[in-house]
């Protein structure tokens, strides 16, 4: 039973226009979500972050927007460029980022199109 | 170094064969996770440690699978007796260990086994 879901494996966005990854978890004691992107043979890497405590976080062209109710989070990437092609996974953890493991998604691959 | 370093990259071993996999954290990181990756899915925790304290290995598949960091840094992930079905992408991340803090990723060890 996944508690972290990406129901989109794949998205296309025009390169310029913006870029929405959603995720949505069941587990009402995750409390840390994470957002990570990788590129084939490397290791995710880190991207953005939001406590259960806020409903948003920007940083730069990245946005993560948290619906506790919902539960439900998403990624809006603006303006999207060709760099951001890769594979994103939403991430979710019940006692901090660091400090214990996190459940992931399986992934959402990103294409921007030129 | 700068960042989490895993070796080797690529294993190639042949079923029933023993393998051990290594991470080097980033310096001074607490926190310590494997993860297992199969094709197309996210990163499955495995287990965690801080210092080198094992502190939760329920992600194990099986008791084929056995890691340890003895001096609290460099950690090895154990596998014996190799399956098919072990044949992923092994991730190892390091934290600092405090709440709400990121995972810093290394760039996996693929291992198929034959």
């Amino acid at each position: 039973d996944q508690q972290v879901k990406q129901n989109s494996p794949s998205l296309s966005v025009q390169e310029g226009r913006i870029s929405i990854l959603n995720c949505d978890y069941t587990n009402s004691m995750f409390d840390y979500f994470l957002w990570y992107k990788k590129y084939p043979a490397e290791g995710p890497t880190f991207l953005i972050s939001i406590s259960s405590i806020k409903d948003k976080n920007e940083d730069g062209r990245f946005t993560v927007f948290l619906n506790k109710s919902a539960k439900h989070l998403s990624l809006h990437i603006v303006p999207s460029q060709p760099g951001d092609s890769a594979v994103y996974f939403c991430a979710a953890s019940d006692q901090g980022g660091g400090a214990d493991g996190l459940t992931f998604g399986k992934g959402t691959h990103l294409i921007i199109q030129p | 170094g700068a960042g989490v370093s895993q070796s080797p990259r690529y294993k190639v071993a042949k079923r029933g064969q023993d393998v051990a996999l290594r991470c080097d954290p980033i310096s001074g990181h607490v926190s310590l996770f494997w993860y297992q990756q199969a094709l197309g899915q996210g990163p499955e925790f495995l287990t965690y440690f801080q210092n080198e304290a094992q502190l939760d290995k329920s992600g194990l598949p099986s008791d084929r699978f056995f890691a340890e960091r003895p001096e609290g840094s460099v950690s090895t992930l154990k596998i014996q007796r190799t399956q098919q079905e072990d044949s992923a992408v092994y991730l190892c991340a390091s934290s600092q260990g405090q709440p709400n803090t990121e995972a810093f990723f290394g760039q996996g060890t693929r291992l198929t086994v034959v």
